[in-house]
């Protein structure tokens, strides 16, 4: 199954900033998707995005808030605009499915202050 | 009526226990099944897949009923390597695009010595 490499492991921002957190695959992946798990919470599907052409995002988030990158088969990033407090969360990358399932990074643990 | 649903535990069993899990899903269209684990601050990694007829793994049993809209996972003889979040992840397609995963929000498990 794929490899990923996913960074920042952890970060505290400040109310009002941005953060950007990167995915790169070990392999070609036509798709790549970002998660979001808030405490105590399921994993929540925030957009998928496709090399070549513009995120799809599921209800609830938008674009200007989680703009999203793709600039390549092995490679995306998700930013995190204008934080605030209630954007504390964990933010996962994923792709799949492939023979191990559906693989995730290790996560982006986000906290707002 | 939420989507996918799990007793949130936590499980607290000593070692050598067998503890089961239960999960149900309230989309009757739901095509595949999956059991993850996610240890603590860790991502989740595919456990097993779900197939209709019942399947084990060691010392892991997971079974579904499709009438019942039910998933089980059983654990026999637990390790304390064991202790970890327990994911019921449901698919409304075979195979395509992660739009359409729901994750529970996951059973806890800790196995004491």
């Amino acid at each position: 199954s794929a490899v990923i490499s996913q960074k920042p492991s952890r970060d505290i921002c400040q109310r009002g900033t941005s953060l950007t957190i990167q995915c790169q695959v070990d392999s070609q992946v036509t798709m790549m998707f970002w998660y979001r798990q808030q405490p105590g919470q399921s994993l929540t599907l925030i957009a998928t995005a496709n090399q070549g052409s513009e995120a799809t995002y599921e209800s609830g988030f938008v674009i200007d808030k989680f703009p999203i990158s793709r600039p390549n088969l092995t490679f995306s990033t998700l930013t995190v605009s204008n934080m605030s407090p209630e954007d504390s969360s964990i933010y996962l990358c994923s792709v799949g499915p492939g023979s191990g399932g559906y693989t995730f990074g290790s996560g982006t643990r986000l906290t707002v202050v | 009526r939420k989507e996918v649903e799990q007793d949130p535990g936590p499980f607290n069993v000593p070692e050598g226990a067998t503890v089961a899990f239960n999960c149900t899903y309230s989309n009757s269209a739901s095509q595949s099944f999956f059991w993850y684990r996610q240890d603590c601050r860790k991502e989740p990694k595919l456990l097993m897949s779900v197939y209709s007829s019942g399947n084990e793994d060691g010392r892991f049993t997971a079974q579904l009923n499709r009438a019942s809209q039910y998933i089980s996972l059983l654990i026999r003889d637990s390790k304390l390597s064991d202790s970890a979040t327990y994911l019921c992840v449901v698919n409304m397609l075979n195979g395509g695009s992660q739009g359409n995963l729901i994750f529970g929000k996951g059973t806890k498990l800790s196995v004491k010595p």
